[in-house]
């Protein structure tokens, strides 16, 4: 398996509780982003990292959501206190370096649903 | 901020025909551009892309687009479509000095037998 890893595939949980959502990126990527899409839209940018330093977190949509990446390698998408509205897929990505021409490579993502 | 536009949400053909589906981005400054592909049941994948050079560029399994500045749009075509394109394409721009992606809506494609 030489392709970006996520995990779990799929999660459900109520409200209120506190996910984390894993990201394995292929070995040797430097950068390493993570996108929401919701169901009939393209894919939102949250946030992104070069190595383990987090570069851009723009696209965090409060503050309940927060990323690591404390290795340079694995990061991991944590939402605490969930609510319904956060149900979408994560997909993480990652490529070579982090060029703007360079070609990010999506995971399988996973589906949250938050009852 | 930049938007990115796909006119169709959903294209249904039939084998062999021809596929054009239209991406239309808004911002100003230099751009780089992508076309993603869903197949059923598999991750995104990137069919083609663009940063400098012919406008006209080919990717893999066939497809091509066209980048026209003066009309700030990268459409996607296939002269000659089979069942197994059926999928959800995605075009998305990113800003020639950053790195983050801003994705269309999306299109599926149904490619009928």
């Amino acid at each position: 398996g030489a392709g970006v890893s996520q995990s779990p595939r799929y999660k459900v949980t109520k409200r209120g509780q506190d996910v984390a959502l894993r990201c394995d990126p292929i070995s040797g990527h430097v950068s390493l982003y993570w996108y929401r899409q919701a169901l009939g839209q393209g894919p939102e940018f949250l946030t992104y990292f070069n190595y383990e330093a987090q570069q851009d977190k723009s696209g965090l949509p409060n503050d309940r959501f927060s990323a690591e990446r404390p290795e340079g390698s694995i990061s991991t998408l944590t939402i605490q206190r969930t609510e319904q509205r956060d149900s979408a897929m994560y997909r993480c990505a990652s490529s070579w370096t982090s060029g703007s021409t360079d070609t990010q490579y999506f995971g399988p993502g996973t589906r949250l649903t938050v009852l | 901020a930049q938007s990115v536009s796909q006119h169709n949400h959903h294209v249904i053909l039939s084998e062999a025909a021809s596929l054009e589906l239209g991406c239309n981005y808004s911002y100003g400054g230099t751009v780089n551009l992508f076309w993603y592909v869903q197949y059923p049941g598999q991750h995104l994948q990137l069919l083609l892309k663009y940063f400098s050079g012919d406008p006209l560029v080919k990717g893999i399994k066939g497809f091509e687009a066209e980048f026209i500045k003066s009309k700030f749009s990268f459409n996607l075509r296939k002269p000659s479509v089979q069942w197994s394109d059926t999928a959800e394409y995605f075009c998305a721009v990113n800003k020639a000095a950053g790195n983050k992606l801003t994705f269309g809506g999306g299109t599926r494609v149904l490619v009928k037998p």
